[in-house]
């Protein structure tokens, strides 16, 4: 099966800086990637979908100047939390498309090992 | 809007013992239909999918799923329950082809399995 990776998996920064996590498709071409925030014995929810080459699509109440999302390839999207407070730590997990499993139209994703995120 | 209920926060089984895991769903279009499971700190690990025929799908580890459109169940199922199932399972819907909108993923809350040895 299709295989995505995170890194880095933890992270551990001081409060007001940046922190950039990488989401990369290993073996296919994800046209879009999704990324999602999961609290402590929670579920996941949806914070944004990334499509390649154009800008991010954030869910509402999530904050595009805060979570920058890009997506420059086919196989890579970067998820970027700045001025990290400690309320945003968390545990963040990417998922990737595959449109090439199956039926062009199909809605298959993959996900990533997650990467948790402490804010000290 | 779509939306998946997981009534049971937390199942504790005997190992041996069967298992079964439920979920309903709402959606107003064809359904894509997931179960995934999550251990401690890890990602999200698919056990199998169901979006059309036999509505009984086979997934990994022994796991089973039967998809009733009548009752928007999909309920999670294991006959013989191993102490290595312990986890945090989740079941999803989301839409089957890009014509259905968005290709957004709406999980349920989760279960968490605990297993007595």
């Amino acid at each position: 099966g299709a295989v995505v990776s995170q890194h880095p998996s933890r992270v551990i920064c001081k409060s007001g800086t940046s922190v950039k996590i990488e989401c990369r498709s290993l073996d296919f071409q994800a046209t879009t990637m999704f990324w999602y925030r999961q609290f402590p014995k929670q579920s996941l929810m949806l914070m944004a979908t990334s499509n390649e080459g154009s800008k991010a699509t954030y869910e509402q109440g999530v904050e595009k100047d805060k979570f920058l999302i890009n997506h420059a390839s086919l196989t890579l999207s970067t998820l970027t939390v700045t001025s990290a407070h400690p309320e945003d730590s968390s545990f963040y997990i990417c998922s990737a498309r595959d449109p090439s499993s199956g039926r062009v139209n199909y809605n298959e994703q993959f996900f990533g090992p997650g990467t948790r995120l402490t804010v000290l | 809007a779509q939306s998946v209920t997981q009534p049971d926060i937390h199942i504790t089984v005997s190992e041996g013992a069967s298992l079964e895991l439920r979920c309903n769903y709402s959606y107003g279009a064809t359904p894509y239909l997931f179960w995934y499971v999550q251990s401690p700190g890890q990602g999200l690990q698919l056990l199998l999918k169901y979006f059309s025929g036999d509505t009984l799908v086979q997934g990994i580890k022994g796991f089973e799923a039967e998809f009733k459109r009548s009752q928007s169940s999909f309920n999670l199922r294991k006959p013989s329950v191993h102490w290595s199932d312990a986890a945090e399972y989740f079941c999803a819907v989301g839409p089957a082809y890009s014509g259905a909108g968005s290709y957004q993923l709406t999980f349920g809350k989760g279960t968490k399995l605990s297993v007595i040895p």
